[in-house]
């Protein structure tokens, strides 16, 4: 059964810093892996997709990297603003013999201070 | 405006009185799910759809039913609702079930005294 952990639960830093968010999974055999965003009271946002087959992905600040093998991913989001403060939360989707089921990990609460 | 919208998007209910929440979505996707969020349980797949007229569970089913008669709408039904029922619930869609980015609703919160 796949497990979704993601480290730490909770993060605190000073508008401007660089950061990383972490996420594992403990089987490799994965279609895709998505982060997500959700502020408070509201549904989630997909931030970044990468498919099983890439090591990495780029949004604007963000960067997101896969590796397969050793069932991780991280978060990257330079120069974090007061509005990056939200909860970010990964999910791996498995391959087909799962039916595609996407399994979340609990999410790592970020609040950058002003 | 492409979305998912859920409604109603708060629920106060009593055990035992049979509820809808709906779900629908303008942006022709094939694949439809529906999720509780749990504090200290995280998201939960309950059920999901490949496409029209083709569901299946996921991990969390039980007490719930859903139907898929059209392409934009995946209803979430509680026969029955009990307490253990009180969550929040979100529906989400994407092009394909494997390689597309899911889109989410704004979520239900449902409680049921």
């Amino acid at each position: 059964k796949q497990e979704v952990t993601q480290i730490p639960a909770a993060l605190s830093v000073p508008e401007g810093e660089n950061l990383v968010l972490n996420c594992s999974f403990t089987d490799s055999a994965i279609y895709n892996l998505q982060w997500f965003r959700q502020d408070p009271g509201k549904g989630l946002t997909s931030l970044l997709l990468i498919q099983s087959s890439q090591r990495e992905q780029t949004s604007g600040r963000l960067n997101a990297s896969l590796d397969k093998s050793s069932g991780r991913s991280t978060l990257y989001i330079a120069a974090s603003q007061p509005g990056d403060s939200a909860t970010y939360l990964c999910a791996v989707r498995g391959s087909g013999g799962s039916n595609y089921k996407l399994t979340f990990g609990k999410g790592t609460l970020l609040t950058v201070n002003p | 405006e492409a979305q998912v919208t859920q409604n109603p998007r708060y629920l106060i209910t009593v055990t035992g009185k049979k509820l809808t929440v709906t779900c629908s979505q303008n942006m022709n996707h094939e694949y439809m799910s529906w999720y509780r969020q749990d504090p200290g349980l995280g998201l939960r797949q309950i059920y999901y759809s490949m496409n029209v007229e083709v569901t299946d569970k996921g991990d969390v089913p039980e007490g719930y039913k859903v139907s898929r008669k059209e392409k934009r709408n995946f209803p979430l039904i509680l026969e029955s609702p009990s307490p253990n029922q009180t969550s929040l619930y979100f529906c989400a869609s994407s092009w394909t079930a494997s390689n597309s980015p899911l889109h989410f609703g704004n979520g239900t919160r449902l409680t049921v005294t």
